[in-house]
């Protein structure tokens, strides 16, 4: 049973487009919601992270969208550049527990110059 | 700090043969989690630590042994190899202050 469902798979933007990755949770347990981005050959690295009580988190050109009662939350990339291209990753945990993390199985992003 | 380091970088195993994959981190960061990541498959978690001394099980945790006798080392073992553990693996620790978890630069395994 997959806990945290993402799409789509990949996604091509051009340069100053606004990619839109979403992914959505069944266990309404989770609390805390962080996105990874991977780029290849390296390990994932924390982008932007976001708690229920909130709606929206913006943190320079990334934004989060966060939707408790459709249990849906959602990254923007406000004007993309060939440097974002990379693997997005959604992931989901219950509060002070998030070293047991649940992740979408992510989003390769490519944005064309 | 050299952060969250894992080695070997690359591996290739036969079938049966055992190995350790070494992860250490000089944060003093009481927890630490291994993952593997497989293709379309996002991160699985294998085993977790909140501290030295005690471990638990992930969501696939089969073929996988741990321990934590340190706050910086948290070693994975396979006991025997088999073909379907060929994957990446990433450990990654955080503090018990804050949820984010940092990640180790990963090593690639092969079974053959």
């Amino acid at each position: 049973q997959q806990q945290v469902k993402q799409s789509p798979q990949s996604l091509i933007v051009q340069k100053g487009g606004i990619p839109i990755i979403n992914c959505a949770y069944e266990n309404t347990a989770f609390d805390y919601f962080p996105w990874y981005q991977q780029f290849p050959g390296k390990g994932p690295a924390l982008l932007i992270a976001i708690r229920p009580d909130v709606s929206e988190k913006k943190e320079g050109r990334f934004t989060i969208s966060f939707n408790k009662s459709a249990k849906q939350f959602s990254l923007h990339i406000m004007d993309s550049q060939p440097g974002d291209s990379a693997t997005y990753f959604c992931a989901a945990s219950i509060q002070g527990g998030s070293e047991k993390l649940v992740f979408g199985k992510g989003t390769k992003l490519t944005v064309n110059p | 700090n050299a952060g969250v380091t894992q080695t070997p970088k690359f591996q290739v195993l036969k079938t049966g043969q055992s190995m350790t994959l070494q992860c250490a981190q000089d944060m003093n960061h009481e927890y630490m989690s291994w993952y593997r990541q497989d293709p379309g498959m996002g991160l699985r978690l294998i085993h977790y630590s909140v501290g030295a001394g005690i471990t638990d099980q992930g969501e696939v945790p089969n073929g996988y042994n741990v321990s934590r006798s340190t706050t910086e080392d948290f070693p994975l073992r396979l006991l025997s190899a088999a073909p379907s553990q060929t994957s990446v693996y990433f450990c990654a620790s955080r503090t018990s202050a804050y949820n984010e978890q940092f990640f180790g630069p990963g090593t690639r395994l092969t079974v053959l």
